[in-house]
């Protein structure tokens, strides 16, 4: 079946731009993770979806980012008044149960953001 | 809080050789473990994964890994490469009730014909 899909693959902006990062997850999938892949920090943690539950927004570097989730599927990270340092590959994952440690999240192919 | 140690920022390897990836792990609780590979423009994929039982845990294309609790690692191994194998691999763990996956900086396999 379909995986994990996300758009656009590419994007560049110019600082100080608004920029949204759209995730489809798996069909069924209660559970959206987003992460962030640069060079400088690897592999971040950004925030989590669960069901209708309260997100985990803890990863969120700073508050021009924001995420939300819609009918409990398709989610949109978005990035307000971006910065170069926002330049990274961001990657939205799922699966199909929420709080369980064990379970494997299936990633999309990212997103890879550059602000020049 | 937990913490992910990759040793080897980079392993080149001749085809059919064996490799090893180290991993090291900190953590206050107990933590399920993971290898992700992320092949180039790609996004990851489960190798494989230590819940709990047996310490030696077989995952896809061949790879298996060890889990070692008194030295806190998950080493990565396979006894032949292919030049397939090309690709950046990632250690992570999640608390056993956990929501998100802590990630080592990733160590990149290069497969030499």
């Amino acid at each position: 079946g379909a995986g994990v899909s996300q758009s656009p693959s590419n994007k560049v902006t110019e600082k100080g731009k608004d920029v949204e990062l759209r995730c489809d997850p798996i069909s069924g999938h209660t559970a959206l993770y987003w992460y962030r892949q640069s060079l400088g920090q690897g592999l971040e943690f950004l925030i989590y979806f669960q069901g209708n539950s309260a997100p985990d927004k803890s990863g969120l570097p700073s508050d021009r980012f924001s995420a939300e989730r819609t009918g409990g599927s398709v989610s949109t990270l978005t990035i307000q008044r971006t910065q170069q340092e926002d330049s990274a590959v961001y990657l939205c994952a799922s699966s199909p149960h929420g709080v369980a440690g064990y379970n494997e999240q299936f990633f999309g192919p990212g997103t890879r953001l550059t602000v020049l | 809080a937990q913490s992910v140690t990759q040793l080897d920022s980079q392993v080149p390897v001749f085809e059919e050789a064996p490799v090893e990836l180290r991993c090291n792990y900190s953590s206050s609780v107990s933590v399920y473990l993971f290898w992700y590979v992320q092949y180039p423009n790609q996004g990851l994929q489960l190798l494989l994964k230590y819940l709990s039982g047996s310490t030696l845990v077989k995952g896809i294309n061949g790879f298996e890994a060890e889990f070692n609790k008194s030295q806190t690692s998950f080493h990565l191994r396979k006894p032949s490469v292919h030049i397939s194998d090309t690709a950046e691999y990632f250690c992570a763990v999640n608390k056993a009730a956990g929501n998100k996956l802590t990630f080592g900086g990733g160590t990149r396999v290069l497969v030499k014909p």
